[in-house]
């Protein structure tokens, strides 16, 4: 399977732990993007990378949050000091830099902090 | 700041009950307007890109159409494997970077 893919599926955490998520992109899509989505909800955009570049991050992206991408080529997503409202479905996706509207999206990290 | 509305929030059809979806938007600088499909628990599948008033773009049953202000997503005669939630995004530069927003999705359910 060549798609973007995101490790793992779920996280069930306490109040206050760290937890760090994954994502690999399409091996050739030059950018990578984070959303977080809520029941009911469309994705709301975090952050996004163009190679190892940081480029905008989100006002939603709290100092408790920290995203990277060394090298340009994985993700990782980083909540410290969870919160309950932190709860959500964490979708990565990535893109080439020419068609940058068509992101391909991976199947989405579920956290859950109870 | 830009807005993304889609209408109705949730659709259920009769199979081969052909309907429209639509997203209406608010935004300043247009780079494009995409559709994805959403199966629970999964990702947003990407389906069309539109970049400019009266392009239409289609795949099997769905045919996505755009003006200057609002996108349609038409279904023709549905099956029930095109039940799911189709979102609407739209693409804007802000500052000099991009920025995609999404509506909430319209909720589609087929029934045999």
């Amino acid at each position: 399977d060549t798609g973007v893919s995101q490790d793992p599926r779920h996280k069930i955490t306490k109040r206050g732990q760290n937890v760090t998520f994954r994502c690999d992109p399409i091996s050739e899509h030059n950018r990578l993007y984070w959303y977080r989505q809520t029941l009911g909800q469309g994705p709301e955009f975090l952050t996004y990378f163009q190679n190892e570049a940081q480029l905008e991050k989100s006002r939603l992206l709290s100092d408790r949050f920290s995203a990277e991408r060394p090298k340009g080529s994985f993700s990782t997503l980083e909540i410290q000091r969870t919160e309950q409202g932190d709860s959500a479905m964490y979708l990565c996706a990535s893109s080439v830099l020419a068609l940058q509207g068509e992101q391909f999206f991976g199947p989405g990290t579920r956290l859950t902090v109870l | 700041e830009d807005q993304v509305t889609q209408s109705p929030e949730a659709l259920r059809l009769q199979e081969g009950e052909s309907s429209s979806l639509n997203c209406s938007y608010t935004v300043s600088g247009l780079r494009g307007l995409f559709w994805y499909r959403q199966d629970p628990g999964k990702g947003p599948e990407f389906l069309f890109t539109l970049y400019s008033a009266g392009e239409e773009k289609e795949k099997e049953r769905l045919k996505a159409t755009l003006t200057k202000k609002e996108s349609f997503l038409h279904i023709t005669a549905p099956k029930p494997e095109d039940s799911a939630t189709y979102l609407c995004a739209v693409r804007t530069l802000s500052g000099g970077y991009q920025k995609v927003t999404f509506g909430i999705g319209t909720k589609l359910q087929v029934i045999p």
